[in-house]
């Protein structure tokens, strides 16, 4: 199966930082990576897909690079909205696997 | 608008059986791969089904294998996860969401199935 990691785990930021989370995956997955969001109590989002692809509606803010092993998911300047827990998920092979979050805080 | 709402989660006993339901509408049901997706209390997401759109492939995850069972109904617009030999482990909220070249495009707002005596 392959493992995806995910750091920081947490991160606590404030209203107009730029904040950008890492995942790894332990073998290589192309493009195929998603990121997802999830505020509490609520189903996750889809951000975005194939890496670098952002979904329809998801602010520009938001953006994906990498492929192969090592991908980033940025937010350019956070707003209060997207104080959340954060997903990488790798859709290269069943099972598809998540990494384990990362929960943006408020400083 | 693209609408999947998950029915059956309950308590049940160690050992027992539920049958969850998730039912389609806002798109063509029967051309999407659809899948169950579960959190743990407190825990992150885990990927528990895969099925294509005329049943023909099929995964499960390790850990449900050989006691779930994924299933659909295009003409009911409808998605099932059958699950069995239920353990305490398996307590989580159960999504339903649609596939969009390998991404969870789609959520509903998940049921809650709990294991315990």
């Amino acid at each position: 199966d392959i493992q995806m990691t995910q750091s920081p785990s947490s991160v606590s930021a404030s209203v107009g930082d730029r904040v950008t989370i890492t995942c790894r995956a332990s073998q290589g997955i192309s493009s195929w990576l998603a990121w997802y969001q999830q505020k509490p109590g609520k189903a996750p989002k889809l951000l975005i897909y194939a890496a670098s692809s952002l979904q329809n509606g998801v602010p520009s803010r938001f953006s994906g690079r990498g492929s192969g092993t090592d991908f980033t998911l940025t937010i350019s300047s956070l707003q209060p909205e997207d104080f959340a827990t954060y997903y990488c998920q790798q859709a290269n092979s069943f099972p598809y696997t998540f990494g384990r979050g990362t929960k943006l805080e408020i400083k | 608008e693209v609408q999947l709402v998950e029915s059956g989660g309950d308590l049940v006993k160690p050992g027992g059986s539920l049958r969850l339901s998730c039912a389609a509408s806002g798109f063509t049901f029967s051309t999407y791969n659809m899948n169950w997706v579960r959190q743990a209390p407190g825990k992150g997401l885990e990927w528990v089904s895969s099925i294509s759109t005329n049943s023909s492939y099929i995964y499960y995850a390790d850990s449900v294998k050989g006691r779930f069972t994924i299933s659909r109904d295009n003409a009911k617009n409808s998605l099932y996860l059958q699950m069995n030999s239920l353990r305490a482990e398996d307590t989580a909220v159960y999504y339903c969401a649609r596939s969009a070249d390998d991404n969870f495009d789609s959520w509903g707002q998940g049921t809650l199935v709990t294991v315990s005596s």
